[in-house]
C-alpha cells in the first residue's frame, strides 16, 4: 500500500470549513484513497473512501487530485465535536488498514 | 454506537500474566480485525479473519494468538505480558472481506501490565 504524508496539526475555527491535505504520490492505479478520524482514544471511525472522482456523503467531501498523487478532505461546517485525528490510508489489495501519524484537527470555539 | 462491542474496557494485569480480550462483530458481519494502539508505535494492524479462518497477520507477537469462534465473536489472546504490551486493543468488524469493505471500530480494550 502506498505511503500518505499529512501534517501532524491543523487548527479551524468553528463553523468554518476544515481542509486536510494528503499527500500519496507513490500512489498505483488500483489504490483508494480512506479517511478514518480517531476522536479522543475512541476507535477509529470511517469517514469517507475514493478512487479519482470526488465523493460526498453526510460528514465529509473528498476531492481527489486528477493525477491522483495528492486529496483533501472536506468538513464543510466544522463543529467542536469534529476535534480528533485524521488519518488518510491508501489502501488497495489487502483488507488491512495501515495507520499513519495522522493529522490532529483541533476545533476552536 | 458502531454495533462492535469488546470487553472488557479495562485489563490492569502484571507481567508474565495472560490475558484474553473478546469481541463481538456488528451483526452480519464474517470479518474480524485487531489492532495495536501504542504510544509509540501508533495504531497497527495485528491479525485478520474471515469466517472463521485466519486471512492476514500483521505485527502480532508469537506471543499474541487470536481466534473467531463459529458464532463470529473473537478473542485475542496475549501470554507472557511484558510492560510494552500495555496498549489500546481495538477490534474491527466488515461485512465481507474486500478492500472496499468499511471497517466498523469498537470501543477498545485498555490493557496496562504493570
Amino acid at each position: 500500500d502506498a505511503k500518505t504524508t499529512q501534517p501532524p496539526s491543523m487548527d479551524c475555527a468553528e463553523g468554518r470549513a476544515a481542509n486536510l491535505p494528503c499527500n500519496h504520490s507513490t500512489i498505483s492505479g488500483n489504490e483508494y484513497v480512506y479517511w478514518y478520524r480517531q476522536i479522543h482514544s475512541q476507535g477509529p471511525q470511517y469517514i469517507i473512501h475514493g478512487l479519482k472522482n470526488n465523493e460526498t456523503n453526510e460528514m465529509a467531501s473528498l476531492i481527489i487530485t486528477e493525477d491522483r498523487k495528492s486529496s483533501t478532505l472536506i468538513l464543510p461546517h466544522a463543529t467542536l465535536r469534529d476535534t480528533a485525528v485524521y488519518y488518510c490510508i491508501v489502501r488497495g489489495g489487502a483488507q488491512k488498514l495501515v495507520f499513519g501519524q495522522g493529522t490532529r484537527l483541533t476545533i476552536n470555539p | 454506537d458502531s454495533g462492535v462491542t469488546q470487553t472488557p474496557k479495562h485489563l490492569i494485569t502484571a507481567t508474565g500474566q495472560r490475558v484474553t480480550l473478546r469481541c463481538s462483530p456488528r451483526s452480519g458481519d464474517l470479518s474480524v480485525y485487531w489492532y495495536q494502539q501504542s504510544l509509540d508505535q501508533g495504531l497497527q494492524f495485528l491479525i485478520h479473519y474471515y469466517n472463521g479462518e485466519e486471512r492476514a497477520k500483521g505485527n502480532i507477537l508469537e506471543r499474541f494468538s487470536a481466534q473467531q469462534f463459529p458464532d463470529l465473536h473473537s478473542e485475542l489472546n496475549l501470554s507472557s505480558l511484558e510492560l510494552g504490551d500495555s496498549a489500546l486493543y481495538f477490534c474491527a468488524s466488515s461485512f465481507i472481506a474486500g478492500a472496499l469493505d468499511e471497517q466498523f471500530f469498537g470501543p477498545g480494550t485498555r490493557l496496562t501490565v504493570l
